[in-house]
């Protein structure tokens, strides 16, 4: 089955660094982009990022909001993803998921599965 | 940047059908923007309901089906059941832009 598995969510000050990983199971990992989204508590989905397969360069896009801050890598070695988040304020308080795109899509949509989420607290 | 919009709220009753809708502030949605649409019930993680306006999963309910109307992306529920009260999300992709999350619909069947 397939299954996504969020880590690495935890407490930190503000101006601070946090890595999220995300591990996948079953299915051809190093074949799909992934993509990651976060809720800020009470608050609706924002999509953050993606990372391209390898077949299709491997490349990454941003939102504008956390562009230069965070950064998508991958581990098609290990099946994991990876969110680096640098300089984090308080306004990046949430939960944290990675999903997958649909294979071939070229817009870095959650497709179809979701992880379960990782809680991201920024405070000073 | 395109704002995409939603209800922010709807009632349903059980057994009844209500449509969501989705639209984009730069104008009608089209399939070029590939709507999806999520599903997130309380405490749980969001799963994707409907991909590329109107396709399907397998864990997709039979009483859920999307389409394009009136200019917006939409998505309606015909027979309500009271595991349907979540809150209910669109995307659109934008050519050589981000995608964009709507604001979120709350749907209660009351």
């Amino acid at each position: 089955d397939v299954q996504l598995v969020e880590s690495g969510g935890d407490l930190v000050q503000t101006g601070r660094s946090l890595r999220l990983s995300c591990r996948a199971f079953g299915f051809l990992f190093d074949e799909y982009s992934m993509t990651w989204v976060r809720q800020a508590p009470g608050k609706g989905l924002e999509w953050l990022g993606f990372i391209r397969a390898e077949a299709d360069g491997g490349t990454t896009q941003y939102a504008a909001s956390v562009k230069g801050r965070f950064t998508i890598s991958r581990d098609d070695f290990y099946n994991i993803v990876y969110l680096q988040m640098d300089t984090l304020k308080s306004d990046d308080t949430g939960v944290y998921y990675c999903a997958r795109v649909r294979r071939g899509f070229s817009f870095g949509v959650p497709g179809d599965y979701w992880g379960q989420g990782t809680l991201v607290t920024v405070s000073s | 940047q395109a704002v995409v919009t939603q209800e922010p709220s709807l009632t349903v009753s059980p057994g009844g059908t209500v449509t969501l809708t989705c639209g984009s502030s730069t104008g009608p949605v089209t399939s070029g923007h590939h709507p999806h649409w999520f599903q997130q019930r309380p405490g749980q993680a969001p799963r994707t309901l409907i991909y590329d306006i109107s396709n399907k999963h397998s864990w997709s309910p039979v009483r859920f089906s999307g389409s394009l109307l009136g200019g917006k992306a939409a998505l309606t529920l015909s027979g309500a059941q009271p595991e349907d009260e979540a809150d209910y999300y669109c995307i659109l992709s934008y050519d050589n832009t981000r995608p964009i999350f709507g604001g979120g619909t709350k749907l209660t069947v009351l």
